[in-house]
């Protein structure tokens, strides 16, 4: 079974800061997907940020990017000019490109901006 | 265009209760997730619907858990009896599973039940 690890429990930053979270996963497949999901307090989980496996480039969305490292089985996020609104639960998820299509989420990490 | 609407956003119930939580998935979207998000953890599956059928369901409790999704598009998450461990975030999600699938999941804002 395929797990996720996110190995920060908590992670803070000054305003207009860059910060990187980090994540790890386990999986013996080739074809997958990665994700980071932002959850704001008491609000709906949002899509971040996507990866497909077979992409060797990082995705960039804005202000947010990621280092994916497949030989390392690593995905961390790296927030750019970090802005209050960025203050959240960040979950890290995977998912098989093939057969069952659920996510399989690390525990989280929360950021907090400083202003 | 409407995302996942759950209801309700807040339960509190005693143990022993019986609980429902509904889900209106988004229009189209054929799958169906029901998560459970424990304080402070990440969600993890309870169960998957491809339309009306549940496709995993290998982590839903079924001794005191039962869901379904009557016509492939609402659903209904029931706890007969909660128990106190039974408190915790219930995520509805869905998705398109289709041949242009991003695999990504839209997920509604949760409902929070509190067993005293």
């Amino acid at each position: 079974a395929q797990t996720v690890t996110q190995s920060q429990p908590e992670m803070s930053v000054q305003e207009a800061e860059t910060v990187t979270l980090s994540c790890t996963y386990d999986t013996s497949e080739s074809d997958y997907y990665l994700f980071w999901y932002k959850q704001p307090p008491s609000r709906q989980m949002i899509l971040v940020i996507r990866q497909e496996a077979y992409k060797q480039q990082n995705a960039t969305e804005n202000r947010f990017s990621v280092n994916f490292q497949k030989a390392a089985k690593s995905f961390s996020l790296k927030i750019s000019d970090s802005q209050l609104g960025d203050a959240a639960m960040y979950f890290c998820a995977y998912r098989s490109g093939q057969g069952a299509q659920k996510l399989v989420f690390g525990q989280g990490t929360r950021l907090t901006i400083n202003p | 265009e409407a995302g996942v609407v759950q209801s309700p956003r807040y339960k509190i119930i005693e143990k022993k209760q019986p609980v429902a939580f509904w889900c209106n998935p988004i229009s189209g979207h054929n799958t169906l997730y029901w998560y459970r998000q424990n304080l402070g953890q990440g969600p993890e599956l309870l169960i998957r619907y491809e339309n009306e059928e549940a496709v995993d369901d290998s982590q839903l409790p079924k001794d005191r858990f039962s869901a379904e999704r009557l016509k492939g598009v609402d659903s209904t998450l029931k706890i007969q009896p909660a128990e106190l461990g039974d408190s915790a975030v219930y995520l509805c999600a869905s998705s398109f599973l289709g041949p242009a699938n991003t695999g990504e999941l839209f997920f509604g804002e949760g409902s929070r039940l509190t067993v005293l």
